[in-house]
């Protein structure tokens, strides 16, 4: 079945970086779009950043846009987000999630993770 | 402020039937497929309809989605307890080249 399972959330200070990871199983990852979607505590979503299959082209919210970095690794079967110049207001739960349809980023998502836990605070 | 616009709160009684508007443009719903989500307190939001109204293997049949021109809906009928949660319309913006969410509605059954 698949799995999504993020890990790297942590207590960080303002304009520190960090790392998330999201590890896929049980589906063909080199064949689907990957998300990066947040919720502040209290609030909704928000999408952070997405990634085509092969990693040729990726799109940022402007929110995040020269501070964070989608990547993947179709070998490990694993998404990243870099996140640097970290600030008070990135404070959320952040979830990876799969496309919804194959070699397709434009219809949205079908599977979450679980979520992991950013918090940025002095 | 989202770009799709949702009411932040709707309620209805047992068995009744309740509608979720999502209101946007023709960027993204005029022109994209909608999503809809369930969001269970403290849980990952789970697919209730794709491609505007298509359902996952597994959702009941008392969802369902429409879509026209650059507004969307998603309908609850038979309305249980179990169905209180927030909800969530999502579309791909072609101006923004991203993905927004709605502000999410909030469900209460009474």
């Amino acid at each position: 079945q698949v799995q999504l399972v993020e890990s790297g959330g942590g207590v960080v200070q303002p304009g520190r970086s960090l790392r998330l990871s999201c590890a896929a199983s049980g589906f063909s990852f080199n064949k689907y779009g990957m998300y990066w979607v947040r919720q502040a505590p209290g609030k909704g979503l928000e999408w952070v950043a997405v990634i085509w299959h092969d990693g040729s082209n990726k799109y940022y919210a402007d929110s995040v846009k020269g501070r964070f970095t989608i990547a993947r690794d179709n070998s490990k079967n694993i998404l990243y987000l870099q996140m640097n110049s970290l600030r008070v207001r990135d404070t959320a739960v952040y979830y990876c999630a799969r496309g919804l349809a194959v070699y397709d980023i434009l219809t949205g998502t079908d599977y979450w993770g679980q979520g992991t836990l950013v918090t940025v605070s002095s | 402020q989202s770009v799709l616009t949702q009411p932040p709160s709707t309620s209805g009684t047992p068995g009744q039937r309740v509608t979720i508007s999502c209101s946007g443009g023709r960027s993204n719903i005029g022109n994209n497929y909608v999503t809809w989500y369930q969001q269970l307190p403290g849980t990952a939001p789970k697919l209730l309809i794709y491609d505007n109204d298509q359902r996952p293997s597994g959702v009941p049949d008392r969802f369902s989605g429409s879509k026209s021109g650059t507004s969307a809906s998603l309908a609850i009928s038979g309305l249980r307890s179990e169905d209180e949660s927030d909800y969530y319309c999502a579309s791909w913006d072609d101006n923004l080249s991203g993905h927004l969410f709605g502000g999410g509605t909030k469900l209460t059954v009474l």
